[in-house]
């Protein structure tokens, strides 16, 4: 596909489940960013890859999330013993060169995750 | 501090009024900043890059200011189609802003 592609589109868990999301970048894109974005916020950093290396994981909240990029491609963004406090839209965002660079990041429709 | 601040808004303008956001970053090293437009339950999607020079795009000016460390964007003519969230981000650090909240009355 031409743009960010990320599934599923929405997940309920119960809370203590594990859960994985997925996130397909741009074609050729070099970067890909993680994004938490709680109602009524902004997207919160979560963690940066350029390629397959995770150059920036900062925001992680905690050592229940964890993400991945193997080939430098597709990443998975995997969350354990989910928690009702993680529930919000997690947006991926993929740009052509490395951060902090002049090339804008472009987002996915993101993925909404509720923790009953 | 945030590295990265908004006035949260919300706006409430007229159409064709003219109304303007700032947004104040704390790393004097950013170098790329752009805006982005947010519509509800949507992702953000990119309005304009913010040059040092400033720029403008239709009715829409971005302009950087290095020495206050902030930039802004001007809406002119605003129409009912401009309400949402408008999102600030510096690059280098790749933090967003909270977003500003518009709505354009008819």
């Amino acid at each position: 596909g031409a743009g960010v592609s990320q599934s599923p589109r929405y997940k309920v868990a119960k809370r203590g489940q594990d859960v994985a999301l997925r996130c397909d970048p741009i074609s050729g894109h070099v970067s890909l960013f993680w994004y938490q974005q709680a109602l009524g916020q902004g997207p919160e950093f979560l963690t940066y890859f350029q390629n397959e290396a995770q150059l920036d994981k900062s925001g992680l909240p905690s050592d229940r999330f964890f993400a991945e990029r193997p080939e430098g491609s597709v990443s998975t963004l995997k969350i354990q013993r989910t928690q009702q406090e993680d529930s919000a839209v997690y947006l991926c965002a993929s740009s052509l060169f490395g951060a902090g660079g002049n090339q804008p990041q472009h987002f996915g429709d993101g993925t909404r995750l509720s923790i009953l | 501090r945030k590295e990265v601040e908004q006035d949260p808004g919300p706006f409430n303008v007229p159409e064709g009024a003219t109304v303007a956001f700032n947004c104040t970053y704390s790393n004097s090293a950013s170098q790329s900043f752009f805006w982005y437009r947010q519509d509800c339950r949507k992702e953000p999607k990119l309005l304009m890059s913010v040059y040092s020079s400033g720029n403008e795009d239709g009715r829409f000016t971005a302009q950087l200011n290095r020495a206050s460390q902030y930039i802004s964007l001007l809406i002119r003519d605003s129409k009912l189609s401009d309400s949402a969230t408008y999102l600030c981000v510096v690059n280098n650090d790749m933090r967003f802003g909270a977003g500003t909240r518009l709505t354009v009355k008819p």
